[in-house]
């Protein structure tokens, strides 16, 4: 079982739909990160959290420690946001847990 | 700056050449990292540099050297590459070890002919 698991492995929406990707892991962490890859392109930090909740644009990220779980949500969703989302955790070391990705594909 | 920069985005290269990827930042952070990306599996790390000294070297084959001539450039040499080394290769680099985001570069499509 891998350390970092998200769900689901792959989504497609139409364009405003409200997105949810989860995330679950079963290491202690320092922080949990996620991050977006157009295809064939490079990585984008979306958020870093250690607690709580973040908001950028239309995406919020929320956290919850004691369960182990995180949620990315994407409101109002665009063509634009179709991309591979990554969650990835950092367990109290300079390394990253990556989880296998959620490939995101939003039609007009 | 806000950006990690990398040379070149795209990179064929022969089993007997050798290269070298390059990675640069100016964002005053001391540690960087390479990954190394397989098609749609997550990034691989393959070393870490804090403070311009090598800290992780992911048992990762001598034909991978890399190299930190100072704070703001990494590179990584390749030498006697196999095709299974094509991938897309990723440098990051984060203010510090532990409890910093990472900035990551648009990476180096290579590809081992």
């Amino acid at each position: 079982k891998n350390e970092v698991e998200q769900s689901p492995q792959n989504l497609t929406a139409q364009e405003g739909e409200f997105i949810t990707i989860n995330c679950s892991y079963s290491v202690g962490i320092s922080a949990l990160h996620w991050l977006q890859q157009h295809p064939g392109g490079g990585i984008v930090s979306l958020f870093m959290l250690s607690s709580g909740k973040k908001k950028h644009g239309r995406l919020i990220a929320t956290i919850n420690i004691q369960e182990k779980h995180s949620s990315l949500h994407i409101t109002a969703s665009h063509p634009r946001d179709s991309a591979v989302y990554i969650c990835a955790a950092s367990p109290f070391t300079d390394k990253l847990i990556f989880g296998t990705g959620t490939r995101l594909q939003v039609f007009p | 700056d806000t950006e990690v920069t990398q040379t070149p985005k795209h990179l064929v290269m022969g089993m007997t050449n050798k290269k070298s990827l390059k990675c640069e930042q100016h964002m005053g952070h001391r540690a960087m990292y390479w990954y190394k990306q397989k098609a749609k599996k997550p990034p691989e790390l393959m070393f870490v540099y804090s403070y311009e000294k090598l800290s992780i070297n992911e048992s990762v084959p001598s034909r991978f050297s890399p190299e930190c001539p100072n704070s703001s450039l990494l590179n990584l040499h390749l030498h006697a590459l196999q095709p299974e080394d094509s991938a897309l290769y990723l440098c990051a680099s984060s203010q510090d070890l532990l409890n910093y985001g990472y900035t990551f570069g648009s990476g180096t499509r290579l590809t081992v002919v």
